[in-house]
């Protein structure tokens, strides 16, 4: 089974709107990290926001929430009032468990975000 | 500068070739990592290294081996390029509790 799931392969938007991208993660450890990455076309990754297991309010950084279920292990990425320059492919990404049990990242196969005026 | 920064940020070899690609850090950072992005995939994991005598395999390490010679330094290496091993290559580098990463620009390697 998929550790990270993204289910949306595309999302189309207009300026200025919200959207959301969902991210659903299976894990059966309860200490673990959401992270959601941007890749433009040019290809770099970009770390957007993080979430940890164990935070009781969801994570913000500007224009972007981490909506954050638990129950529901979803962990979808919110950015309000959209601009061009948020066209790019999304990443959701897990870290299972602590530090030192010697884990990596475990990305999902991301959604493509179209952003249009 | 680049905190992360990837060596080279293009290449196109030919089967049977041995190739490097070389990652450098002025991050600090103990913690260091290679993926490789297919399309469609996402990225995965090929080796990560915690410190530099620590190195240890991801989930598709088969066909590459990996160098830490330095704790800014990690090496990543095709011993003999296969097509199928074209992709574009992170090299990563991850600390603290949150174990957030920050990647290099990639490299993008063609294997004829």
């Amino acid at each position: 089974a998929q550790k990270i799931t993204q289910t949306q392969p595309g999302m189309f938007v207009q300026e200025k709107e919200a959207v959301t991208l969902d991210c659903t993660y299976d894990t059966s450890d309860q200490s673990y990290g959401l992270f959601w990455y941007k890749q433009p076309s040019s290809g770099e990754m970009i770390f957007l926001i993080y979430q940890g297991s164990y935070d009781e309010q969801n994570a913000t950084e500007g224009r972007y929430s981490l909506n954050f279920q638990k129950a529901r292990k979803s962990a979808n990425l919110v950015i309000s009032a959209s601009q061009l320059g948020d066209s790019a492919m999304y990443f959701c990404a897990m870290r299972e468990g602590l530090i030192q049990a010697g884990t990596a990242l475990i990305f999902g196969k991301g959604t493509t975000l179209s952003v249009s005026s | 500068d680049a905190d992360v920064t990837q060596t080279p940020r293009n290449r196109i070899t030919k089967t049977g070739k041995r190739i490097m690609l070389e990652c450098s850090q002025t991050k600090g950072h103990d913690r260091m990592y290679w993926y490789r992005q297919d399309p469609g995939l996402g990225l995965r994991l090929i080796y990560y290294s915690f410190d530099v005598k620590d190195i240890n395999k991801g989930e598709i390490s088969d066909g590459y081996s990996v160098s830490r010679q330095a704790q800014a330094k990690f090496s990543l290496s095709l011993e003999s390029a296969i097509p199928n091993q074209t992709a574009l290559y992170f090299c990563a580098t991850g600390e603290g509790p949150q174990e957030t990463q920050y990647f290099g620009p990639g490299t993008r390697l063609l294997v004829l």
